[in-house]
């Protein structure tokens, strides 16, 4: 079946940085997402990568994908306090509407 | 509005009872999704509406829970028959059709007694 599973807890120092960790299991997924939930807020769609790419890059973020082996990552470079959230690791099956998240990864950042 | 409304923002329920949450997706958002987040777990997909098509309700757990969009915009979650395993946080997001990103709602927090 659909599944996505992600580690649930990642602490870092700030400056330095983090890389969040994602596998899936629908081969057919047109687009993977990042989203992030801040505490008390809704998730925000944080950056997606089609399938058909390897890499996306934008300012602090990279998203590197490897569809042989069905894994995903996000890279934050030089995390900050801010930046304290949970991450959500998300795939589109069936044409791109149904969306199968992850559990969330909870990112602490130690000042 | 400017942003997916939800409500109640909280609910607390007895056990047995029906509760009805309410979603207002962004105007002119033609698909609204359902997700259910219990603690510690992850985004599980209840339903799916795009336009007029039949929704997705694939991911509905029993018959105890429905869903419709009247008109095309608001959309109301039922649950019938309330346990205490349905307390969790529902949410609610739309998109423009054919794309990526969800907007998602403040969420309704349900607490069955």
């Amino acid at each position: 079946g659909e599944d996505v599973e992600q580690s649930l807890f990642l602490s870092v120092r700030e400056g330095d940085s983090s890389v969040i960790n994602c596998t899936y299991t629908d081969s057919s997924s047109t687009y993977l997402y990042w989203y992030k939930q801040e505490p008390g807020a809704g998730l925000q769609l944080l950056t997606y990568i089609f399938s058909n790419m390897d890499m996306k890059q934008d300012q602090r973020l990279t998203v590197l994908l490897n569809k042989k082996d069905k894994h995903l990552s996000l890279r934050i470079a030089d995390t900050q306090t801010g930046d304290s959230a949970i991450y959500f690791c998300a795939e589109s099956i069936n044409g791109g509407f149904k969306t199968i998240f992850g559990a969330g990864t909870r990112l602490f950042v130690k000042a | 509005g400017a942003g997916v409304s939800q409500s109640p923002s909280n609910k607390v329920t007895e056990k047995g009872k029906d509760v009805e949450l309410r979603c207002d997706p962004i105007s002119g958002h033609t698909a609204l999704y359902w997700y259910r987040q219990s603690l510690g777990q992850g985004l599980e997909f209840l339903i799916y509406f795009q336009g007029n098509s039949a929704p997705d309700k694939s991911g509905l757990p029993s018959d105890r829970f429905s869903a419709e969009r009247t008109g095309g915009s608001v959309s109301t979650l039922t649950i019938q028959r309330t346990q205490q395993e349905d307390s969790a946080v529902y949410l609610c997001a739309s998109s423009l059709a054919n794309r990526n990103e969800q907007f998602f709602g403040p969420g309704t927090r349900l607490t069955v007694l």
